[in-house]
Order: C-alpha cells, then structure tokens, then sequence
C-alpha cells in the first residue's frame, strides 16, 4: 500500500498573497492531480502531470500554477488568493491511464 | 464534455434500510465507472469500479448497476450501518485524446444512516 501526505492540512492567507500547498506520494505513480472541492460542487481538475515532468491544466487553472518537481510530489500555488476561493484542496495520484485514483486527505484553504 | 448528474444531494435512511444514489452521464463513449467515498475530513476512497461492460457488480454489501442504454449507474448500500455515513461520489471517464482517462465526479451525495 502506499499514501497521499498533503501539507499543511489548513492554510489561512490574505487576500492577495501567494500560497502554496504540497503533496507527496509513495505510491511510485506516474501521474498526479490537483482538484477543488468546493460544497455542493463536487471536485473540479486544476492541473494534472501525466509523467514526471509534464503538466497539463485542467478546467479550473486560472488563478493557480503547478509544479511537478519529481515523481513523487506535485506543488499547487495560488497566485493571488481570492475570498470566493476558500475551499478544500485534493490531491490525488494514479498508474499510467488515471482511472483509479488516490486521493490524500485534502489542504483547507481560508483566505481572511 | 461529458455531464454528469447525481442524485438525491442528501439521502438519510435507518441502520438496515438500503441506500440508493444514482448518476446519469451523456458521453455514450464512457467506458468506466466508479464511485468514492468520502468520511469527515479525509480524501476520497474508491469504493468499487466497473467497465462498460459490466452491468452489475456485487462486492460486501454494495451493489453497482450500469445501464448503458440509459447512461446510468446505480450504487446500492443494501442494509446500511452508521458507519456507511459519508459523502458518496460518482466517477465516470472516457479517455480523451493522449489516452489518458480525464475522471469527471458527480456533486456528491451526503448519506446519514441513523440507529
């Protein structure tokens, strides 16, 4: 078996600022995911990184970088944290494919 | 894209009762399907997957149904515990061109089983 480590597990900011919030996996994955979960609106795809050294966005990217800085972890930053962007932030991996999917136990952002 | 519809947003049933949450998707090109689980505080958890040409799966105590013709899938807690209380989430995907297997999630239904 393997885990999802996401830090840190609550981040408070002002609007404004740039954040970031990191994610590990020992699962030896190839591929990595960031979503939002925001309530009532399921999870939505920011970026994703197929390999090691690749990045893709996904529906919701404005407003967020990534990185993938080895296979093992996958950085999100918010460029310019928002109010309306309080929300849980997932992390998740999987094999080549991405069908079943690993998700750690999520980064609760407040921006004050 | 594909559109993906879960419902009822909250189901609240007695300990024994089953619990059913149904997800309607429009991409007649899905190929597999799968649910999660979510408890307090904690990521997802896949519960059970299925390939569009399973119609039913069983595995302790849940139960998937796939209705390809209706594009709907179906999972069913047949005799729910307290301990069943999550958020529950459908996953549906079709591979997108470089072959990999973009997940879109339903919104999620809030499942409480009372004693």
């Amino acid at each position: 078996g393997g885990i999802i480590t996401q830090t840190p597990k609550f981040l408070i900011g002002q609007e404004g600022q740039k954040l970031t919030l990191k994610c590990q996996q020992n699962f030896n994955h190839d591929t990595m995911y960031w979503y939002r979960q925001d309530s009532g609106k399921g999870l939505r795809l920011i970026y994703y990184s197929i390999t090691e050294n690749d990045l893709q966005k996904g529906d919701l990217s404005e407003g967020y970088d990534a990185s993938r800085e080895k296979k093992s972890s996958f950085s999100l930053t918010v460029t310019s944290a928002q109010k309306n962007e309080m929300a849980v932030f997932l992390c998740a991996s999987s094999g080549l494919g991405g069908r079943e999917q690993y998700f750690g136990p999520g980064t609760r952002l407040t921006v004050l | 894209g594909e559109q993906v519809e879960q419902r009822p947003p909250h189901l609240s049933v007695r300990e024994g009762d089953s619990a059913i949450i149904i997800c309607t998707y429009t991409d007649s090109a899905t190929a597999y399907f799968s649910w999660y689980k979510q408890e307090a505080g904690a990521g997802l958890q896949l519960l059970m997957s299925v390939l569009s040409n399973v119609d039913r799966k069983e595995e302790q105590g849940l139960t998937v149904l796939l209705n390809k013709k209706d594009k709907r899938l179906s999972l069913n807690l047949t005799a729910a515990h307290p301990g069943d209380s999550a958020v529950y989430f459908c996953a549906v995907s079709a591979s997108n061109d470089s072959g990999y297997n973009k997940l879109t999630f339903g919104k999620g239904t809030v499942l409480l089983v009372s004693p």
